[in-house]
């Protein structure tokens, strides 16, 4: 089945040393986000690629950064973890384009534990 | 900015029952509106997808609506059983701001036995 998939599930990191989510698809989709999401909140919109195209949002801290090193794979590394950004990171795809269907379509999430 | 409200924030239902969950938009210039269901401790599973023209969409028990000129969409869930206790989140697709979601907060739904 086409799906999208993250490893690992879950991932226990000390505070300041570097990590890296990883995320693959089979969809072919165009497009590949990441999201983080706390506790009880919405998913919030770390950055996104759009092909080759990187996307940050204004918010995310630089600590942040994102690598796609072709269309199935895309990674979030964060390079000082601190005790607020554990989490769930979220990885999603979709198609893009001027118009048509823009469904998104989600991994299972890494948990992210910061000691 | 767009910002999505979801209204209950936390819902209990006995089994059976058939229940509505309400999301609102501030900006009706929208591509589409997702609905999405998360487990705990999972990701999202997307439920229906409402294009801007159409007006509902169902999907076995479910069936979610749009009124864009009001800026609402509600997902009605039929007949509730427990494997529907879950959070349920809606999300839009933003025109003029890139290939993006603005999520909900979620409605919290517990269905009991």
């Amino acid at each position: 089945d086409a799906m999208v998939i993250q490893n690992p599930r879950y991932q226990v990191t000390q505070f300041g040393k570097p990590v890296t989510l990883s995320c693959s698809q089979t969809l072919n989709h165009n497009v590949m986000y990441w999201y983080q999401q706390k506790s009880s909140q919405a998913p919030k919109l770390l950055f996104h690629y759009y092909d080759k195209d990187f996307n940050n949002e204004a918010d995310t801290p630089d600590n942040f950064q994102s690598r796609r090193p072709n269309t199935s794979f895309c990674f979030l590394d964060i390079r000082s973890p601190g005790l607020g950004d554990a989490a769930m990171y979220l990885c999603a795809t979709s198609r893009g384009g001027v118009s048509g269907v823009y469904e998104q379509y989600f991994g299972p999430g890494t948990r992210l534990t910061v000691t | 900015k767009q910002e999505v409200t979801q209204i209950p924030a936390a819902l209990s239902v006995p089994e059976g029952e058939n229940l509505v969950l309400n999301c609102s938009f501030t900006d009706s210039a929208i591509y589409n509106l997702q609905w999405f269901r998360q487990d705990p401790g999972k990701g999202l599973t997307s439920l229906l997808l409402i294009q801007s023209s159409q007006r509902e969409q169902t999907s076995g028990r479910l069936n979610a609506s749009l009124d864009k000129s009001s800026g609402r969409s509600t997902l009605y869930i039929a007949a509730s059983q427990p494997g529907d206790s879950a959070t349920y989140l809606c999300a839009v697709w933003i025109t003029g701001g890139g290939n993006k979601l603005t999520f909900g907060t979620g409605t919290q739904l517990k269905v009991e036995l």
